[in-house]
């Protein structure tokens, strides 16, 4: 069963630290991993997306990493800021026939306080 | 150049009714996909339409449809509305049934009372 995992559920962190969510994934086939920013009632937004090959991408004070083999990824945030707080969702992007099928992970609910 | 627009932002209806939700999406795309999100958990897939027709769908029931139009643009119908259907209902749009530019729109928040 396709299935993506993350963790913590949620997170309090201080403003200017640090923070990494994880994410675990049982997908196949795998096409890509990406990592979404919702703020409450909104629509998630695109942070990065990784393929196979790709083992750590940047996108500013976010970085995600990939290990494809034990179907793990990270984002790391750095110097966190009040803007950071969202929830953070994983999602794999599995090939189904000539489309693509995208699972979910529930997400981590991250609050920066001041 | 209009991101994925959903409209109306905001609904309240009452148990029974019907209702529907309307997504245009991003210039260039022609793909549609539907999601129901319901408060602290990921969102759900519902169904996707290519080409005016249903292509892929979630375990959702037949009490939710949809329907794309020529223009690309795109409705969701929830029929005998049910107090657990109150949610975020979310539309992503992408091109040719790809998941590269895979775009979301604000959602529509749904509550049933």
């Amino acid at each position: 069963k396709n299935q993506v995992e993350q963790s913590p559920q949620s997170l309090i962190i201080l403003e200017g630290k640090n923070c990494t969510l994880q994410c675990n994934y049982t997908v196949s086939p795998f096409s890509n991993l990406r990592w979404y920013k919702q703020d409450t009632g909104r629509g998630p937004v695109s942070l990065t997306i990784m393929t196979f090959s790709e083992n750590t991408k940047s996108n500013g004070r976010y970085t995600a990493t990939l290990d494809a083999d034990t179907k793990q990824s990270s984002l790391h945030i750095t110097a966190s800021q009040l803007s950071d707080s969202a929830s953070y969702i994983c999602v794999v992007s599995a090939k189904v026939d000539s489309s693509y099928k995208l699972i979910f992970g529930s997400g981590t609910r991250l609050l920066v306080r001041p | 150049d209009a991101g994925v627009t959903q409209s109306p932002t905001h609904l309240i209806k009452t148990r029974g009714q019907q209702v529907t939700l309307r997504c245009s999406p991003k210039s260039g795309h022609d793909t549609v996909s539907w999601y129901q999100q319901a408060l602290g958990q990921g969102p759900q897939f519902i169904f996707q339409y290519y080409e005016e027709e249903e292509r892929q769908r979630g375990n959702f029931p037949d009490r939710f449809s949809g329907h794309q139009f020529p223009n690309y643009s795109s409705e969701l119908n929830v029929n005998a509305l049910l107090l657990g259907d109150s949610a975020l209902y979310l539309c992503a749009s992408s091109r040719d049934r790809g998941d590269y530019g895979y775009t979301f729109g604000s959602g529509t928040r749904l509550t049933v009372v």
